[in-house]
């Protein structure tokens, strides 16, 4: 099993250009979550999503939208990238949407310009 | 206001000797924490958790130790390693009306002294 992987592993954006941030697990997981992970600030909620067909918004959403596409992959769209958006990501997937363990992807770099 | 915060951002051990991590949270409504250990250029990995009708649970070579009455959280890692070298954070759970969050505190960087 490969676990959780993300794409790209570094990514660098000029304000204003979007993507997509990618992220898939094989362990058959029901929830999935986005992150943000700043110096001091410990790891931060973006997104979450405690089943397939459904997602919402966690501690810091703003400027972030999500798609669960299926089971497995669980995608992080910035529609206009900002500087306030460099950061680290990680996707993280678990068993079930509360009181469980997460199990998180290598993350992506993302630096804007 | 939420938060999990660590006593010590950095700690120094020496490799054998016995590491112990602080963590403070402030809701008195957490029901569960954890502990994850992340190594330079990686993702958290889970190392121990606790429910919050436990004082203290054990796992290999790692305690975790829960004081609910001072809300203190504390990982004891026996004979440390330097592959034990990371960064520790300490996460509660805490329920919301929608979801469950949790809240990750800012790290204690661990370095182990060969």
């Amino acid at each position: 099993n490969a676990g959780v992987t993300q794409t790209p592993k570094f990514q660098v954006l000029k304000t204003g250009q979007s993507m997509t941030l990618q992220c898939a697990q094989d362990m058959n997981h029901n929830s999935m979550y986005w992150y943000r992970q700043d110096p001091g600030m410990g790891l931060r909620l973006i997104y979450y999503s405690a089943s397939e067909g459904t997602t919402d918004k966690g501690e810091v959403p703003n400027g972030y939208n999500v798609s669960r596409l299926n089971k497995r992959e669980f995608s992080l769209r910035l529609e206009s990238a900002a500087p306030s958006q460099t950061s680290v990501y990680f996707c993280a997937s678990g068993l079930r949407a509360s009181t469980d363990t997460q199990y998180f992807g290598p993350g992506t770099r993302l630096t804007v310009l | 206001g939420e938060s999990v915060g660590l006593h010590l951002p950095t700690l120094s051990v020496q490799e054998g000797d016995n590491s112990i991590i602080n963590c403070a949270y402030s809701n008195s409504a957490s029901d569960y924490f954890i502990w994850y250990k992340q190594e330079s250029g990686k993702g958290p990995q889970f190392i121990i958790d606790i429910r919050s009708n436990m004082d203290k649970r054990q796992g290999q070579r790692v305690t975790v130790l829960l004081n609910k009455t001072v809300k203190h959280l504390s990982l004891q890692i026996a004979a440390t390693q330097p592959g034990d070298s990371a960064v520790y954070f300490c996460a509660e759970n805490i329920r919301k009306t929608s979801y469950d969050k949790v809240i990750f505190g800012p790290g204690t960087s661990l370095s182990v002294i060969p």
